[in-house]
């Protein structure tokens, strides 16, 4: 089976520019989680999705949003990006039937200037 | 709630040494509990899970990790490391049953030194 993509990979963007993240799952997969990877935070938990449903939410501000499509790929949109935002993130899929692993994508590299 | 600590934030260890990465967690009943790998500049990869019966799981990449109920922990371990090695290690666990929120600790960056 093919692993998770993420698209694309290395992104730069300005300060109050938004932008959106791709991710697709492995197929069979329906669940859908994000995170978000910095030196100083370290991984945290943006949302998970789950048949086109979002069914859990950390603790990021509304600016951070997300969803889910029939296929289960999924895509995560930033708005308003602050030079905080900048950060690699991560997309994994799960097949959502209660197992807790999760496979993880290479990530796309956010940089915002 | 349920929590992940990883008490190492950097190990350093020789090549062909054994390795033993700490990992505690908090949850109050059986937990699923992962070690999940990090290549700088790529995404985790799964190591090794543990759901139930036999405490002692084997992984990828020759790693074990062992389940100590008593002890809140589950420890990575590794005979003898290779250079390849180096990497960062989150440990994370996830409740059981249902729908599984996944808690990741902080990692433990490992540096192999020859």
């Amino acid at each position: 089976k093919a692993g998770v993509t993420q698209t694309p990979r290395y992104l730069i963007k300005t300060r109050g520019q938004q932008v959106t993240l791709s991710c697709s799952p492995i197929s069979g997969h329906r669940s859908v989680s994000w995170y978000q990877q910095t030196p100083g935070q370290g991984l945290q938990f943006l949302f998970e999705y789950f048949s086109e449903t979002q069914r859990n939410k950390g603790n990021f501000p509304g600016r951070f949003s997300g969803r889910q499509f029939s296929n289960s790929r999924s895509e995560m949109n930033v708005s308003t990006l602050e030079l905080g935002d900048s950060a690699l993130y991560l997309c994994a899929s799960s097949p959502g039937t209660g197992s807790g692993e999760q496979y993880f994508g290479p990530g796309t590299r956010l940089t915002v200037t | 709630a349920q929590s992940v600590t990883q008490p190492d934030i950097h190990i350093t260890v020789s090549e062909g040494a054994s390795l033993e990465l700490r990992c505690n967690y908090s949850y109050g009943a059986t937990p699923y509990l992962f070690w999940y790998v990090q290549s700088p500049g790529q995404g985790l990869q799964l190591l090794l899970k543990y759901f139930s019966g036999d405490t002692l799981v084997q992984g990828i990449k020759g790693f074990e990790a062992e389940f100590k109920r008593s002890q809140s922990s589950f420890n990575l371990r590794k005979p003898s490391v290779h250079w390849s090695d180096a990497a960062e290690y989150f440990c994370a666990v996830a409740q059981s049953g249902g729908y599984q929120k996944v808690t990741f600790g902080t990692g433990t960056k490992l540096q192999v030194i020859p």
